[in-house]
């Protein structure tokens, strides 16, 4: 067990739904990062979270939107959902606002969108 | 813009045998470098970093990595491959401390098969 949190592990739904993933990050850790992967583009960074603020942005689509709580846990919201976005979403979490000291991650949750 | 490139998508050998993984980067700064490791159907755990230190690093496992700023490389390697050493391995460089995303850039992934 990594402490990052992810539910659900799995999740099916149709085109045109919505859907959000949740992740809790471990204990004492300030950042939240999602990425994407899918067999057609591998891993992909999201976006970032830093103590409820957003601090970055990677190939995030505008259907897709995160946020992350006072309680740092952080949800990632799928809308308008596409067969393409089919994939498996990590999310990871680390003590600072950087990214040299690695991350941890989480399971994932794997999306089958029908 | 920083990018990583995994020599090999696949990689086959025969258990006892040594692991080689090859990886070479390409950064504006001096980088920070890592190993991840991906089981099937599992998540991503890191196997070692470097991070300026000694450029031969040790990580979980029995594997190590080693920096060579001349090559661009950072190789992974393992002198006796296990059954358990089975999956994906993701090099990974990251954004210099106090870059704007400190997001993490992946290699494509090496899958490796240990035959017995």
């Amino acid at each position: 067990d990594s402490g990052v949190t992810q539910t659900p592990k799995h999740l099916i739904t149709a085109t045109g739904q919505r859907v959000t993933l949740r992740c809790s990050p471990r204990s004492g850790d300030l950042s939240v990062y999602w990425y994407q992967q899918s067999l057609d583009q591998g891993l992909q960074f999201l976006i970032q979270y830093y103590n409820g603020e957003e601090r970055a942005k990677g190939n995030i689509l505008e259907r897709f939107s995160a946020q992350q709580f006072p309680d740092l846990h952080s949800e990632l919201n799928l809308s308008s959902l596409e067969l393409g976005d089919s994939a498996l979403y990590f999310c990871a979490s680390s003590v600072e606002d950087r990214g040299d000291y690695g991350y941890t991650f989480g399971s994932g949750t794997r999306l089958t969108v029908v | 813009a920083q990018s990583v490139t995994q020599l090999d998508s696949h990689v086959s050998v025969s258990e006892g045998t040594p692991v080689l993984l090859r990886c070479n980067y390409s950064s504006s700064y001096s980088p920070s470098l890592f190993w991840y490791v991906q089981h099937p159907n599992k998540g991503l755990q890191l196997l070692l970093k470097y991070t300026s230190a000694a450029t031969l690093v040790k990580g979980i496992n029995g594997f190590e990595a080693e920096f060579k700023k001349s090559e661009t490389s950072f190789h992974l390697t393992k002198p006796s491959a296990h059954m358990s050493d089975a999956a994906e391995y993701f090099c990974v460089v990251s954004d210099p401390p106090g870059a704007a995303g400190n997001k993490l850039t992946f290699g494509g992934g090496t899958r490796v098969l240990v035959k017995p």
